[in-house]
């Protein structure tokens, strides 16, 4: 089994501040992990996904997440906001090897940048 | 390379009436996955089709939904009898289906109102 847990449905930040979204995970085996962005009336992009290796993982737009299996975390992190980022975060876990049909996803983070 | 291509964009039904929703997958792309995304929620995995079979429809309602991803021409998801609980956006994925995939690639979505 495994589930989602993205503290915060909204969050806000100034422009040019650090954006923080929080992401937990519970998975009874290892985990892939997953960060999508959604812009409104769009569908889901990937943002970034860790899968092994490294555990800082850097993605697209300047984000970057850190997988930390002490803390069954996965918190999407970027050093300056730019109004662009206003958007719906999901963060997703599926289990190792178990094939893109098990991707479970968390009910969303709403990012608002202000100017 | 075309992406997931989903239509239509918007679709509005009256109760009672049936709800076809298309989606034509990434070239290369034999996997598809149907997802619901109520208002307020994350996505919520429906079914995972093959081409001419169904995988895995743990997601999906026993009745009045149905999905299929036929040998020739796009993927259907069926909603017969629609009521107001339907209301939702509907987003299709694909991928290729790589046991150790870890991506999949998501159309734009079908934003259905029953009224």
């Amino acid at each position: 089994a495994q589930s989602v847990t993205q503290l915060g449905s909204h969050v806000s930040v100034s422009e040019g501040a650090l954006v923080l979204l929080r992401c937990n995970y519970s998975s009874s085996v290892p985990p892939y992990l997953f960060w999508y962005v959604q812009y409104p009336n769009q569908g889901l992009q990937l943002l970034l996904k860790y899968t092994t290796g490294a555990t800082l993982v850097k993605g697209i737009n300047g984000f970057e997440a850190e997988f930390k299996k002490s803390e069954t975390s996965f918190h999407l992190t970027k050093p300056s906001a730019h109004m662009s980022d206003a958007a719906e975060y999901f963060c997703a876990v599926s289990p190792a090897s178990g094939g893109y049909q098990k991707v479970t996803f968390g009910t969303g983070t709403k990012l608002q940048v202000i100017p | 390379n075309a992406g997931v291509m989903q239509n239509p964009r918007h679709l509005v039904r009256r109760r009672g009436q049936e709800a076809r929703l298309r989606c034509s997958p990434m070239k290369g792309h034999s996997h598809v996955y149907w997802y619901r995304q109520l208002p307020e929620e994350g996505l919520k995995f429906m079914v995972y089709l093959q081409k001419e079979n169904i995988i895995d429809e743990s997601g999906m309602p026993k009745e009045r939904f149905s999905a299929e991803f036929p040998k020739e021409g796009p993927s259907i998801l069926r909603i017969q009898q629609v009521v107001r609980g339907d209301s939702a956006a509907y987003f299709c994925a694909s991928s290729t289906g790589d046991s150790m995939n870890t991506e999949a690639f998501f159309g734009q979505g079908t934003r259905l109102t029953v009224v």
